[in-house]
């Protein structure tokens, strides 16, 4: 089945180390994101790529990396110079072939926690 | 710039009653509205979504939701939730210009008593 993978589930983290999380996707889908969700605050964007080898800046960038070598993967590097990391982060993906409309596939998400 | 805003944060609610999560949005353009579903740990999965066409939408689960262009909302029902309904709920708007321009809501959870 067709699907985004998002791994390791869980992972700990003590402050100071940079972790970085997998998403791989097999749905041929063109964009792939990165989202941090905190309780009460719904998604914000941390990076997004359209295309292999480009990626955007979202709303709160600062103190992560992405790379886009493969159509397929979308890793997050989560840096110590993120101030507070300990969230869930989901990974999606997106085909704008429905009337330009950006409909959203999401991974099981990460749960990043920094001791 | 685009906003969404989700005006109950939690919605308990006896099972087999009708829920209403609401849902109201600011743009200036025209937007696309989607309702995404989330349970405990787990990713986002979409329920429903209005592009164009007929205002009342339905989607999975029994779920449906009611473009109102007038009052720019999307509110969500369905007239007899189940225990499984138990989950968070997120509203969210798109203009289709951008791929990053899918702004979120903060979340309804809506708990399900049995």
């Amino acid at each position: 089945d067709g699907g985004i993978t998002q791994s390791p589930k869980y992972l700990f983290r003590k402050e100071g180390q940079n972790v970085t999380l997998s998403c791989e996707q097999n749905l041929n889908h063109d964009a792939m994101y990165w989202y941090r969700q905190d309780p009460g605050q719904g998604l914000r964007l941390i990076y997004y790529s359209q295309i292999v080898n480009d990626f955007q800046k979202g709303d709160i960038a600062e103190g992560y990396s992405v790379s886009r070598e493969k159509k397929e993967s979308f890793p997050l590097t989560v840096t110590s110079a993120q101030k507070n990391p300990t969230a869930f982060y989901l990974c999606a993906s997106s085909s704008q072939v429905v009337s330009g409309a950006n409909v959203l596939t999401f991974g099981a998400g990460s749960r990043l926690t920094v001791l | 710039a685009q906003s969404v805003t989700q005006l109950d944060s939690q919605v308990p609610v006896f099972e087999e009653a009708p829920v209403e999560l609401r849902c109201n949005y600011s743009s200036s353009v025209s937007v696309y509205l989607f309702w995404y579903v989330q349970y405990p740990n787990q990713g986002l999965q979409l329920l429903l979504k209005y592009l164009s066409g007929s205002t009342l939408v339905k989607g999975i689960n029994g779920f449906e939701a009611e473009f109102n262009k007038s009052q720019t909302s999307f509110h969500l029902r369905k007239p007899s939730v189940h225990i499984s309904d138990t989950a968070e709920y997120f509203c969210a708007v798109s203009d289709g210009t951008s791929y990053d321009k899918v702004i979120f809501g903060p979340g309804t959870s809506l708990s399900v008593i049995p």
